[in-house]
């Protein structure tokens, strides 16, 4: 059973610097074709896809995004980071990791609960 | 870049048929995944890879791609079928969702 947890802060100040953890169970990020990626969700608004790390430490992310956002896996610890610089309140969003496997059904099949993040002072 | 196009809202009547469309350049070359997103949940993978259903899905729901139009059709629509539809593909090297539909079940 393929589970994935996201851990962070709720509250962070404007220019301040997001960490976020997903943590998950049931599959292997050394397991060829598997990644795990990040989405989030302004209040109201559409899905917005930030990054991906695959099994082979190859990463991609959002292009609009892509000088704030870094991505790291930790294969033991079962997890991945996510850090977005410079926050401003436009990235109050629910964030959400997703478990991708490119081999098999490809689409982002098993979701955390998301993390509700307000940037706000 | 690719942008994925859906209508703003659909409209089912219960028990009748539901289309709903995804546009995009020459989306018919990419796998198209769906997922529906009911209120205050997260995203549920309802299709992929353009007319495949993951286990736990209705045969309800079918896709299909083609040109640039790519399409959900959700058959015999229920009520716990009112939620927001997200189209995905993979462009290049980057994902690509949607601005999302939002269904009605009448």
């Amino acid at each position: 059973q393929i589970t994935l947890k996201e851990s962070g802060p709720t509250l962070v100040n404007p220019t301040q610097t997001l960490t976020l953890t997903c943590t998950f169970s049931g599959f292997s990020l050394s397991t060829s074709g598997v990644g795990v990626g990040w989405i989030r969700q302004p209040p109201g608004k559409a899905l917005e896809w930030l990054a991906l790390i695959y099994w082979n430490e190859d990463k991609r992310y959002s292009p609009s995004l892509n000088s704030r956002l870094t991505i790291t896996k930790d294969t033991s610890k079962k997890q991945v980071v996510l850090t977005m610089t410079n926050m401003v309140p436009v990235d109050t969003a629910t964030y959400y990791c997703s478990h991708w496997d490119m081999i098999g059904v490809a689409g982002f099949e098993y979701w955390g609960q998301g993390i509700l993040v307000t940037v706000s002072s | 870049s690719l942008e994925l196009t859906q209508p703003l809202s659909v409209s089912v009547a219960l028990g009748q048929t539901a289309s709903l469309s995804c546009e995009g350049n020459n989306i018919g070359s990419k796998n198209v995944h769906w997922y529906q997103q009911r209120p205050g949940q997260a995203p549920v993978l309802v299709i992929y890879r353009d007319t495949n259903r993951p286990s736990g899905i209705p045969e309800r729901f079918s896709g299909s791609n083609s040109g640039n139009t790519a399409t959900l059709t959700i058959s015999r629509a229920q009520a716990g079928d009112e939620a927001d539809y997200y189209c995905q593909v993979w462009d290049v090297i980057t994902v690509v969702f949607g601005g999302g539909t939002k269904l009605t079940v009448l």
